[in-house]
């Protein structure tokens, strides 16, 4: 059974850098065929896709994020990872990882974490 | 402001049909691209509940459905029950970001 876990730093300073780890379970993040993506949620608002990286490694990010983002992945730990620097109050949300189907212009988010909630206050 | 656009609020009586609306644009839901669906219970992460504009996946009720007119994308709750009172997303591919965007989400009032 699949199973995304997020961690990381509940409070981030502005002008830092936010990091966060998304553990996987029951599936590999460099063996299959899937992508993993990092999506995020301010408070009473909507969603929002941040990027993903490939099972070969390949990234894509959102073009207003795109300066500021890098998603990474590490093979032996089977967990992939988000920094976003720079940020600013804007950046507070809840940040969720999942697992994405993509197929070519086919691309869904077909399993989620639970989330965690990025605080960027002084 | 979210690149799809969704109706804030729909609501219904027990049992009742409901259906929420997704529109596009030419470089999304315009050009063809299929449309997901999401369900998210207050203070839950999201779940799939629709992919590639009419299928569920495994343990999805039948009374959840997804219909495509054209350019327009709808989503259909049929005989409506209170654990179905949530939030709705709707999610497609964009060809000018190369990637997925969303919906502003519809809040579902089971009354």
């Amino acid at each position: 059974q699949l199973h995304l876990q997020e961690s990381g730093s509940g409070l981030v300073k502005p002008s830092q850098t936010l990091s966060l780890t998304c553990a996987v379970s029951g599936d590999s993040v460099s063996g299959g065929s899937y992508s993993w993506t990092w999506i995020r949620q301010p408070s009473g608002r909507g969603l929002e896709w941040i990027g993903h990286i490939s099972h070969s490694g390949t990234t894509r990010y959102t073009p207003s994020l795109k300066s500021r983002v890098t998603i990474s992945a590490d093979r032996a730990k089977n967990q992939f990872s988000l920094n976003l620097t720079s940020v600013t109050a804007a950046d507070t949300a809840v940040y969720y990882c999942a697992r994405v189907v993509v197929l070519g212009s086919l691309m869904y988010f077909d399993h989620w974490g639970q989330g965690t909630l990025v605080t960027v206050s002084s | 402001q979210s690149v799809l656009t969704q109706p804030p609020s729909v609501s219904g009586a027990p049992g009742q049909r409901v259906t929420i609306s997704c529109t596009g644009s030419s470089s999304n839901i315009g050009a063809g691209y299929d449309v997901h669906w999401y369900q998210q219970i207050p203070g839950k992460a999201p779940k799939l509940l629709i992919y590639a504009n009419s299928n569920r996946p495994s343990g999805v009720p039948g009374r959840f459905s997804g219909f495509r007119s054209g350019t327009s994308e709808s989503l259909t709750i049929t005989g409506l029950q209170a654990e179905d009172e949530a939030d709705y997303y709707c999610q497609s591919y964009d060809s000018s970001l190369s990637g997925g965007v969303f919906g502003g989400g519809t809040k579902l009032t089971v009354l």
